[in-house]
This record gives C-alpha cells, sequence and structure tokens, in this order.
C-alpha cells in the first residue's frame, strides 16, 4: 500500500524559534499533499493544499506567512511553523494523494506532535 | 465545512459487527462517500470508499442507500485493535479536499 512519512514525530522548541516537518511519499509519487492540524478531542482540520510546483493554498483563517509550505518535488512537501508559540502546540498531520491514480484518496503520515515551551 | 454527521460514540462487543451510520443528505452527484479512522494519536487510515454502489474489501463493508444520503460502514468482526475515531467523508474524485467532521469514536469491548 501507498506509504507516507513524517518527520520528526515530535518536537519541543521554544517560543519564537521555527520548526519544519517533513512529508514524503515513498512508493508514489504525489502530486498534491495537504497539511492538517489536529487539537486535543478535536477533529482533523484542513489547513493547506499544497501542489508540486505551484504555491499552496491556504484555508480561511490559516497564516500562510506564519505557516509555509514548500512541495518542491513530486514526493516531498514541507511545513514550516515560523516564530513558534505555545498557541502553535498540536499535532500536524500530512496526506498525500497518489497522482498517478485517478481516485481521490488520501494516505496519511503518523503525524508530528509540536509543543511550543 | 464538512458535509457529515455521525453519532459521537458507539460501542460493541467482540467478534460482533460493528455498524456505523453517517448522514451526509446534502451530497452532489459527483461526490464519493470515504471511511478513515484514527487510532490514538496517530494518523488516519483509509478504509474504503464509494459512489453509489455497495462496496467490500478486506477491512469492511460499505452500505450507500440508493438516495445516497446516507451510508453505514460495516465491521464484520470487530476486534479490541478497531477501537478508533471513524470518520465518513464525501468529497469529489478528482483531488478535492477532504473536510473531517467529528467522526464517531467506536469503543470494542471484550
Amino acid at each position: 500500500g501507498a506509504v507516507v512519512s513524517q518527520h520528526p514525530s515530535r518536537v519541543i522548541c521554544k517560543s519564537g524559534t521555527s520548526v519544519k516537518i517533513e512529508c514524503r511519499s515513498l512508493d508514489f509519487q504525489a502530486t498534491t499533499m495537504f497539511w492538517y492540524r489536529q487539537f486535543p478531542k478535536q477533529s482533523l482540520m484542513l489547513m493547506a493544499t499544497s501542489n508540486e510546483g505551484s504555491k499552496a493554498t491556504y484555508e480561511q483563517g490559516v497564516e500562510k506567512d506564519k505557516f509555509l509550505i514548500n512541495h518542491a518535488s513530486l514526493t516531498l512537501s514541507t511545513l514550516t511553523v515560523t516564530s513558534a508559540h505555545p498557541e502553535d502546540s498540536s499535532f500536524y498531520i500530512c496526506s498525500a494523494r497518489d497522482g498517478g491514480r485517478a481516485l481521490n484518496i488520501q494516505y496519511f503520515g503518523a503525524g508530528t506532535r509540536l509543543t511550543v515551551l | 465545512d464538512a458535509k457529515t454527521t455521525q453519532p459521537t460514540s458507539m460501542d460493541c462487543a467482540e467478534g460482533r459487527a460493528a455498524n456505523l451510520p453517517c448522514n451526509h443528505s446534502t451530497i452532489s452527484g459527483n461526490e464519493y462517500v470515504y471511511w478513515y479512522r484514527q487510532i490514538h494519536s496517530q494518523g488516519p487510515q483509509y478504509i474504503i470508499h464509494g459512489l453509489k454502489n455497495n462496496e467490500t474489501n478486506e477491512m469492511a463493508s460499505l452500505i450507500i442507500t440508493e438516495d445516497r444520503k446516507s451510508s453505514t460502514l460495516i465491521l464484520p468482526h470487530a476486534t479490541l485493535r478497531d477501537t478508533a475515531v471513524y470518520y465518513c467523508i464525501v468529497s469529489m474524485g478528482t483531488g478535492n479536499q477532504f473536510y473531517f467532521g467529528t467522526g464517531t469514536s467506536l469503543t470494542v469491548i471484550p
């Protein structure tokens, strides 16, 4: 099956620093990747849609200058949380859609738990 | 916004069938129904999807009503490892976004 690797799985950082999270599709080419955020006991909230080679499309209310997304290749997308603050602490999850298939199945990474002190 | 409503929680006895309902009364003709589950602190796992016909795979069966306004995910023989939050999502079949609802927290009881 399609595998999406997300790294790191956990990160703790100081307030004001930036954190980069990587999302890789291991055995397929992902023309589209998605980034979600999940707070405790809540559902996943879509943050942005990332298409290879173009600018990401952000959902309403998501600050594009704070959450920088780069999708430079068909197998890698990165999310950088800039100048992180404690309120950015959350579970960040990426997903990837297999560009070689017509169906809209998204395959998810294992998530990154970010804690900002 | 999510276009689905699901019960908040359900229990199921181990070994019995778990039937998880989902209401999607505003689904459009070209939207699919997708089911995923999320085990605590992990990424969601794809289970099954369908357009209008019932579907079955090695994990589950999906029953979609004729008017497509609701569906039921069936886990035929629930095990303790099936304890998870189950999400029903409707989305078009051409790369559109997923908007997750609140899902159903299924607890399989020994």
